[in-house]
């Protein structure tokens, strides 16, 4: 079974409100999660490294106002989307790791109307 | 800068047959590469890695892979596909052999299965 799960798989928002999506490792202690990104027919992008009870590190040319990440538990790590727009449309998707393999969540499909 | 290429945007072939989907990679110090695959709604699930030792590496399902260092490749290999192997497969390079660190990826090749 997964041992990283994404919540929502899918949502919509209206361009301008913020939307939030969770990322749990299941079953275990994650001090670390990444945030990935996919962009229609391009790669997964590193947004940022979520590290529990401090600030998120980003990577080069992702906002850190925009993207707001907080890893306030050791088993949740959120991103929320802040004042989307439809270009932060798009696919993401978190990962976790529990021992030496890391694991990815099922992403979560973004659509900003 | 690390980065790599999967060529195929899009392969399709017959149940039974054999599969090779290409990757190549571009890095400064030892790869540690990754292949990963992705069924419609379920996350990324890795299928093989390799770090050192031999060149042929084994994973599940059923595939192989094979790291040529003197043509930068990593290809996925499976002698005979099956329907479900249908799904978005991905290559990645990163600097751990854990694959926790910054791991690129390339921008996936969609496998499709026809009867």
């Amino acid at each position: 079974g997964a041992v990283v799960s994404q919540h929502p798989s899918r949502v919509i928002c209206k361009s301008g409100t913020s939307v939030k999506i969770e990322c749990r490792s299941l079953d275990f202690q994650a001090t670390t999660m990444f945030w990935y990104r996919q962009f229609p027919k391009k790669s997964l992008m590193l947004m940022a490294t979520s590290n529990e009870g401090s600030k998120a590190t980003y990577e080069q040319g992702v906002e850190k106002d925009k993207f707001l990440i907080n890893h306030a538990s050791l088993t949740l790590s959120t991103l929320t989307v802040t004042s989307a727009h439809p270009e932060d449309s798009s696919f993401y998707i978190c990962s976790a790791m529990p021992g030496n393999t890391i694991y990815f969540g099922e992403g979560s499909w973004l659509t900003v109307v | 800068a690390q980065s790599v290429t999967q060529p195929d945007i899009h392969i399709t072939v017959s149940e039974g047959a054999s599969l090779e989907l290409r990757c190549n990679y571009s890095y400064g110090a030892t790869p540690y590469l990754f292949w990963y695959v992705q069924s419609p709604g379920q996350g990324l699930q890795l299928l093989l890695k390799y770090f050192s030792g031999d060149t042929l590496v084994q994973g599940i399902k059923g595939f192989e892979a094979e790291f040529k260092r003197s043509q930068s490749s990593f290809n996925l290999r499976k002698p005979s596909v099956h329907w479900s192997d249908a799904a978005e497969y991905f290559c990645a390079v990163g600097p751990s052999r854990f694959g926790n660190e910054k791991l690129t990826f390339g921008t996936g090749t969609r496998l499709t299965i026809i009867p």
